[in-house]
């Protein structure tokens, strides 16, 4: 079945360096690639999304790469600040048929620490 | 607006009870899904619906079941409680306009305690 899988699960950077989370799909129908930042105790939010007709977008210190070619694409997070802690999830949507269109298959996670 | 609301926001059961989760959302999406989060397994679509009176089932249907009358509302329910089902419950929607996937908006969970 589809899998995306997800790499580092756990990640420590210093305040002000660049993180970067990386994960792999399988399905290559995929084609809408959302990462999302999970706070504790909160539900998941969407903090960037890339669709397959698009290389890279960038919003503001977050910017994400999708390479279709190698079915892999990467979150990267420029001048970290501590409340970019938390936990990041990526995900992958699966072709499907009829109502399953779109379904996203989720990576683990990779739990990001910022130290001051 | 509310986005995904959920309740509870935790609930403990013993083993054999049964419990409805609510999940409401009032951005008039088509679509809702249910997923559980368990430590390292990342999230699992339980079921999901593309409107009301249609659902479906995703990758860890057992042990639940769900309906769809309202576009609103999206209930899930546990028949009969079981330890293997404790876990961190998300519910998620979004717009299902046949345009391709769409982002999908999170509640808060529900924290589910099975003894």
């Amino acid at each position: 079945g589809e899998n995306v899988e997800q790499h580092p699960s756990t990640l420590s950077v210093q305040e002000g360096d660049s993180a970067v989370i990386k994960c792999t799909y399988s399905d290559s129908a995929s084609n809408y690639f959302p990462w999302y930042k999970q706070e504790l105790g909160k539900g998941p939010q969407l903090i960037i999304d890339i669709r397959s007709n698009v290389g890279e977008k960038k919003d503001q210190r977050i910017a994400v790469t999708l390479n279709k070619t190698a079915k892999h694409f990467s979150l990267h997070i420029t001048e970290t600040q501590p409340e970019d802690s938390a936990v990041y999830f990526c995900a992958a949507s699966i072709k499907g048929y009829g109502g399953s269109q779109g379904n996203l298959i989720f990576g683990k996670g990779t739990k990001l620490s910022v130290k001051p | 607006n509310a986005g995904v609301t959920q309740t509870p926001k935790f609930q403990v059961l013993k083993t054999g009870q049964s419990m409805t989760l609510q999940c409401a959302q009032d951005m008039n999406h088509e679509y809702m899904s249910w997923y559980r989060q368990d430590p390292g397994m990342g999230l699992r679509l339980i079921h999901y619906s593309v409107g009301a009176g249609i659902t479906d089932q995703g990758e860890v249907p057992n042990g639940y079941n769900v309906s769809r009358s309202t576009t609103e509302d999206f209930p899930l329910r546990l028949l009969s409680a079981a330890p293997s089902q404790t876990s961190v419950y998300f519910c998620a929607s979004r717009r299902s306009d046949g345009l391709g996937a769409q982002p999908q908006h999170f509640g808060d969970g529900t924290r589910l305690s099975i003894l």
